[in-house]
């Protein structure tokens, strides 16, 4: 069985370009979050997609969107890159899209905004 | 809205000793309760989930319990280990699909 995976580990970008990240969920898992981990605090939800449906956004501006393909892979794109974005980028993925089912993380991808 | 605020932000105790955690939730209308590891620069690992039903869950040296209707959770960490340093997050799983974390406590072990 193989865990979530993201990619790129890390990535540098410049303000006002896009970026594009991946994740791969775990073998069986249908539903994948992802969240935003600013330094020294805890990660913030973007949105979650179930099912190649986005099922719930966070506080995210529209400049965030996301995918999700039939095997379940997603991607999270960032527009218009601001300083700010500079974070760690967290996937999680979890059977089904409902409550109470353990979120099963991966390594995360590192992204700088100069 | 959901907050989650965790005490101490920063610990350092000498190895072995026990330890503990805390969590606190402002909405207690919560599914379950989920204690994370994260080392640093790395993604997290899930260490204990709690449904709201239960009242604690162990795993090895780590011990959780949930209070959901005071909205408090603490994680007991025994004979603490050096491998134990890292930062550990709380989460609750409440409405609209997601995990709202706290903070997080950074916790170093001396040997």
């Amino acid at each position: 069985e193989t865990g979530v995976t993201q990619s790129p580990t890390h990535l540098i970008k410049t303000r006002g370009q896009q970026v594009t990240l991946r994740c791969s969920s775990q073998s069986g898992h249908n539903t994948v979050s992802w969240y935003q981990q600013a330094l020294g605090q805890g990660p913030q939800f973007i949105f979650q997609y179930y099912r190649e449906e986005e099922n719930g956004r966070g506080n995210f501006p529209p400049r965030f969107s996301g995918l999700q393909f039939p095997n379940y892979s997603s991607e999270l794109n960032v527009n218009a890159l601001e300083l700010d974005d500079s974070a760690l980028y967290l996937c999680a993925s979890s059977l089904e899209g409902t409550s109470g089912n353990t979120q099963y993380f991966g390594p995360g991808t590192r992204l700088t905004v100069l | 809205k959901q907050e989650v605020t965790q005490i101490p932000a920063a610990l350092s105790v000498p190895e072995g000793e026990n330890l503990v955690l805390n969590c606190s939730f402002t909405d207690s209308a919560i599914y379950n309760l989920q204690w994370f590891r994260q080392d640093p620069g790395k993604g997290l690992t899930s260490l204990l989930l709690i449904q709201s039903s239960q009242r604690e869950q162990t795993s090895g040296r780590l011990n959780a319990s949930l209070d959901k209707s005071s909205g408090r959770s603490t994680l007991y960490i025994a004979a603490s280990q050096p491998g134990d340093s890292a930062t550990y997050l709380c989460a609750v799983w409440g409405n609209g699909n997601k995990l709202v974390f706290g903070a997080g406590t950074i916790l170093r072990v001396k040997s």
